[in-house]
């Protein structure tokens, strides 16, 4: 079975401060990691995603994650936090193959990240 | 380009009565998904659909929810007999395919059964 864990339930961090998130996850195999971010009575937005190639991987809106496979670690970072950054970060896993049931995304339970202006 | 689109937005229903949920996916998107988003499970796969094949329904919880896809583009989501644990926000997504393609979701329908 694959899960992913956010450690923090909240994050804060004062306007033009470095931001990271943390997920780390557990999967048989090689995994697809990818981060969304939900905006309150919104659906979730796709920010980037790891499959394969370069560890460090960059996003929308400036956010980038590092993978780190040895760590099962795939943390959203960002280097300067905006007051917009604000909103709920959800990081998730896959199977990296094909067959049954291997095609949805198991979600971590998300972070809540405040930037304080 | 249009993203995805769910209806209604919002559904109030009395537990016992059924509902249908509708999910507009991305145009050329091959693969739609369901999952729910409550407080106490956080999101939940409920089933995929992908081209012509068998849908995989691994996730639905119980035989009062179903789901079809017609014609290969719009999907509904059935609960029959609701249920107040049913109440959730249920959430469609699309993909361009299945490989190590993102998924793309809707604004969601928030259901609540009273």
């Amino acid at each position: 079975a694959q899960s992913v864990a956010q450690p923090e339930d909240q994050v804060n961090v004062a306007e033009g401060n470095p931001l990271t998130v943390k997920c780390t996850y557990s999967v048989s195999g090689n995994p697809y990691l990818f981060w969304y971010v939900q905006y309150p009575n919104r659906g979730l937005q796709f920010l980037l995603k790891y499959i394969t190639g370069d560890n460090l991987v960059k996003g929308s809106y400036g956010f980038e994650a590092e993978f780190n496979k040895s760590q099962t670690s795939f943390h959203l970072k960002k280097p300067s936090a905006l007051v917009s950054d604000s909103a709920l970060y959800f990081c998730a896993v896959r199977f990296a193959y094909s067959g049954a049931g291997s095609y949805q995304l198991t979600f971590g339970k998300g972070t809540k990240l405040s930037v304080i202006p | 380009g249009a993203g995805v689109s769910q209806s209604p937005s919002n559904k109030v229903t009395e537990k016992g009565k059924d509902v249908e949920l509708r999910c507009d996916p991305i145009s050329g998107h091959t693969a739609l998904y369901w999952y729910r988003q409550s407080l106490g499970q956080g999101l939940e796969f409920l089933i995929y659909f992908q081209g012509n094949s068998a849908p995989d329904k691994s996730g639905l919880p119980s035989d009062r929810f179903s789901a079809e896809r017609t014609g290969g583009s719009v999907s509904t989501l059935t609960i029959q007999r609701t249920q107040q644990e049913d109440s959730a926000v249920y959430l469609c997504a699309s993909s361009l395919g299945v490989a190590g393609y993102e998924q793309y979701f809707g604004p969601g329908t928030r259901l609540t059964v009273t």
